[in-house]
């Protein structure tokens, strides 16, 4: 069975600083999927990243830039000078890219993080 | 906006009820998936339909039941409902089971 850690439960900065959000996941399949989701204080899901096993290149997109490591089975994820609408909880997932559950999405438990201004 | 449309987006009932929730796919999706998330078990995975049938079965309980019409909308049912059940419940689309999955607003259950 697959499974994604967050340790970081909570997480607090001031404004402009930057963050970095860890993510560990554990799965036996060779062929995966690892994403990032934002939940704004609205509750909505919102999509961030998707990058798949074989896919070893870091991303920036804007402030956002993710860190896929196989060797350590992290997919790390960093917010260049956080702002105050960064605030949401984060969550890191996983998805099999075969088998017969192959369309779930397994989640971590999610990193509250606060921006202060 | 997903393109994903859930109803309603507010539910409050008794324990011991039955509930429907509603979930319309965006256009051109034909596979639709339930979500949970409660803050003890945080974002759980309950069933997959793609074209009106089953295709994944994630930890649902016995109580809980779904079905995807042949107009691709789905409707989760919650019945003989607990206090535990209070949760934000999210239907998610995608045009088939390995592609992205777009997320809808969710349907927060309050079981008092």
């Amino acid at each position: 069975a697959q499974k994604v850690t967050q340790a970081q439960t909570e997480i607090s900065v001031v404004e402009k600083e930057d963050v970095t959000l860890d993510c560990v996941y554990e799965t036996r399949d060779t062929t995966y999927y690892l994403f990032w989701y934002k939940q704004p204080p609205s509750g909505e899901l919102v999509f961030l990243i998707r990058r798949n096993s074989f896919d070893e290149q870091n991303e920036i997109s804007g402030r956002y830039s993710w860190n896929f490591q196989k060797s350590t089975s992290s997919f790390n994820f960093t917010i260049t000078a956080s702002q105050v609408v960064d605030s949401a909880v984060y969550f890191c997932a996983l998805r099999l890219a075969g088998g017969t559950s192959y369309g779930k999405l397994t989640f971590g438990q999610g990193t509250i993080l606060t921006v202060h201004p | 906006d997903s393109g994903v449309t859930q109803t309603p987006k507010h539910l409050i009932t008794a324990t011991g009820q039955r509930v429907t929730l509603r979930c319309s796919p965006r256009s051109g999706d034909l596979s639709v998936y339930w979500y949970q998330q409660s803050l003890d078990q945080g974002l759980q995975f309950l069933i997959q339909y793609y074209n009106g049938e089953e295709r994944a079965k994630g930890n649902i309980l016995e109580r809980f039941s779904a079905q995807q019409f042949p107009d691709l909308h789905s409707e989760l049912n919650l019945s003989s409902l607990e206090l535990g059940d209070s949760a934000l419940y999210f239907c998610a689309s995608s045009v088939g089971s390995g592609d992205l999955q777009y997320f809808g607003p969710g349907t927060r259950l309050t079981v008092l």
